[in-house]
């Protein structure tokens, strides 16, 4: 089976803080994927990549970078945390083609305080 | 674009009743279309997924969906529900030309009443 691992469940930072998200994917997919879920919005792509040290800006990427040194891992970063960052993360990964699909994390739970 | 409207950000039904959620899309092109489950304190769960093949999809847990082009809707069914139903269903809708493109709606809560 497909196992995409989030580093962190839980997480409390405070303001201004660094924040380091990471995501190991274990099935050799191209693709992966950060989101933002909150309720009543769904899930926000925050940013994907398709490859290693390729990376793109989703729909929300403001506050946020990505970095993708190896394939089988995708971190997020929020350089200096604030209180609307407070969120659900979700990473997740899929092969090179739009048949496939998304494979998800547990997600991390990011309070900012 | 693409986009992915789900109607309904609530839904309870009785347990042993039919549980029905709907979901239309936008698209110029029928694009792949998912529904996926999330539970609690997890990530999203792939309940199943049409790839342009069988219009009638069957998925895990006694979850089908079925395409209608017409309609532009692919909406979640189960004939009866179940306790352990309860959750978030989202659907979801791929780009068939570019690969690297999801949309989720926003969204739909279950909620099944014993």
């Amino acid at each position: 089976d497909v196992k995409v691992t989030q580093s962190s469940r839980y997480l409390v930072k405070r303001t201004g803080e660094k924040v380091f998200l990471e995501c190991v994917q274990d099935m050799d997919h191209e693709n992966m994927f950060w989101y933002r879920q909150d309720p009543g919005l769904g899930l926000r792509l925050i940013y994907f990549s398709y490859d290693v040290k390729m990376k793109e800006k989703g729909d929300i990427p403001e506050g946020y970078s990505v970095s993708r040194e190896k394939k089988e891992r995708f971190s997020l970063i929020l350089e200096s945390a604030s209180t609307n960052q407070t969120s659900m993360y979700l990473c997740a990964s899929s092969l090179w083609s739009a048949r496939g699909e998304l494979f998800f994390g547990e997600g991390s739970r990011l309070t900012v305080l | 674009a693409q986009s992915v409207t789900q109607l309904g950000s609530h839904v309870s039904v009785s347990e042993g009743a039919l549980v029905l959620l709907r979901c239309n899309y936008s698209s110029s092109v029928p694009p792949y279309l998912f529904w996926y489950v999330q539970y609690p304190n997890q990530g999203l769960q792939l309940l199943l997924k049409y790839t342009s093949a069988a219009t009638l999809v069957k998925g895990i847990n006694g979850f089908e969906a079925e395409f209608k082009k017409s309609e532009t809707s692919f909406h979640l069914t189960k004939p009866s529900a179940h306790m352990s139903d309860a959750a978030e269903y989202f659907c979801a809708v791929s780009d068939p030309i570019n690969g690297n493109q999801f949309y989720f709606g926003t969204g739909t809560s279950l909620t099944v009443i014993p």
